[in-house]
């Protein structure tokens, strides 16, 4: 089983809709989690990052945790094309991150 | 742009070469973090320095050599890479080392370094 579990895509979403991402994570003690933007052959993003249960809003972007469930989401409002990337989800462990593999986004006009 | 700096932005050696990579972070940030990311797969850890000492080596080959001369300063020298090797390398820095002293502060990336071994 994969630490930390994403869907890879591609999410296709008409432009103005809303984008909802999942991912889940095994290690019950994981205490913070992020979200990272990856626009193709560019380097990841910090888009929001999320320490306790319930939600985070930033702009656009909506973080939610749940750590009964051991699962984190990410909403996008109000999606434009240039919020087309590969959106990383990044759980905390002993001295680094684990990584999923990355949800794949693409915003139709 | 972001403020951990990686130079080159490109680079291509053959097997044989000598080269290094370099990352700069003016954040005073204290961790530093050099990641492996092939096409679409997620950045793959390879060492951590913290305090500017090693603190996680994710059993890498030994062609791929770190060092932190400083707190701002992260290298990663390159010797008799193979083809596989070719990936974007990242650096990263945060606050301190995720996980100590319970520490929740995000990492931040540089653009990475696109290697290419011929």
């Amino acid at each position: 089983q994969k630490e930390v579990e994403q869907n890879s895509g591609p999410l296709s979403v008409p432009e103005g809709a809303i984008a909802s991402l999942n991912c889940t994570y095994s290690d019950r003690g994981s205490q913070s989690f992020f979200w990272y933007r990856q626009y193709s052959g560019k380097s990841p993003e910090l888009i929001m990052f999320i320490y306790s249960n319930g939600d985070k809003e930033d702009g656009r972007f909506t973080a939610q945790l749940n750590k009964a469930s051991q699962y984190v989401s990410l909403l996008i409002r109000d999606s434009q094309p240039s919020d087309s990337a590969t959106y990383l989800c990044a759980v905390r462990g002993w001295g680094k991150l684990q990584f999923g593999a990355g949800t794949q986004v693409v915003v139709t006009p | 742009d972001t403020e951990v700096t990686q130079t080159p932005k490109h680079l291509v050696m053959g097997m044989t070469n000598k080269k290094s990579l370099k990352c700069e972070q003016h954040m005073g940030h204290r961790a530093m973090y050099w990641y492996k990311q092939k096409a679409k797969k997620p950045p793959e850890l390879m060492f951590v320095y913290s305090y500017e000492k090693l603190s996680i080596n994710e059993s890498v080959p030994s062609r791929f050599s770190p060092e932190c001369p400083n707190s701002s300063l992260l290298n990663l020298h390159l010797h008799a890479l193979q083809p596989e090797d070719s990936a974007l390398y990242l650096c990263a820095s945060s606050q301190s080392q995720l996980g100590i002293a319970n520490s929740n502060q995000p990492q931040h990336f540089g653009d990475g370094t696109r290697l290419s071994i011929l």
